[in-house]
């Protein structure tokens, strides 16, 4: 079965510090994952989206890596702000469907930085 | 460019009632993806729409139906509204272009409450 699991659902960070959030995934086969962020009563918005062949990408202050043998993600946020307070998810597409017609999705990490 | 346009942004209705979302995507996009979201279930794929097409279907019952018109504007029906159908409702559009690495981008969602 096709899932995505998200750790840890939620965490609590102060500001400026650093924190990880981790993805595994058991789709198959594998075509792309994505990391969102999802601020409360809006709709997600795309922070990376990686292939196959990319092990890491960056966009600002997030870095997210992908290791396909072992089907983990990981999305690091550096020098986190209050802004970052969201929740974010992590998407797997599967290899042969159309860009959004079979998005499996985490439950996501709910993030809170507090001052 | 304008983003992918949700209406409308809440809705309140009565168990039984029928509603109907609409979305209009980013223009130059063709496809277009509806999700439900709840803090239960997380986001739940219910169907994708491609030129005028339904090219994909999650696990819903039949309540939920939608639509795909020419200009790739599209609508979702919820008949015989349900209690547990109360959600945030999200659109997401992509260009469907033959790389997978096309993204989907988000409308801020519709929040259906029924009561």
């Amino acid at each position: 079965k096709n899932q995505v699991e998200q750790s840890p659902q939620s965490l609590i960070i102060l500001e400026g510090k650093n924190c990880t959030l981790q993805c595994n995934y058991t789709v198959s086969p594998f075509s792309n994952l994505r990391w969102y962020k999802q601020d409360t009563g809006r709709g997600p918005v795309s922070l990376t989206i990686m292939t196959f062949s990319e092990n890491t990408k960056s966009n600002g202050r997030y870095t997210a890596t992908l290791d396909a043998d072992t089907k983990q993600s990981s999305l690091h946020i550096t020098a986190s702000q209050l802004s970052d307070s969201a929740s974010y998810i992590c998407v797997v597409s599967a290899h042969g469907s159309s860009n959004t017609g079979k998005l499996i999705f985490g439950q996501g990490t709910t993030l809170q930085v507090k001052p | 460019k304008a983003g992918v346009t949700q209406t409308p942004r809440y809705l309140i209705k009565t168990r039984g009632q029928q509603v109907t979302l609409s979305c209009s995507p980013i223009s130059g996009h063709r496809s277009v993806s509806w999700y439900q979201q709840t803090p239960g279930q997380g986001l739940q794929f219910l169907f994708e729409y491609f030129s005028e097409t339904q090219r994909n279907k999650g696990n819903f019952p039949g309540r939920f139906s939608g639509r795909q018109f020419s200009n790739s504007r599209s609508e979702m029906n919820v008949s015989t509204l349900e209690l547990g159908d109360s959600a945030l409702y999200l659109c997401a559009s992509s260009p469907d272009r033959q790389n997978r690495g096309d993204e989907a981008f988000f409308g801020q969602g519709t929040r259906l409450t029924v009561v």
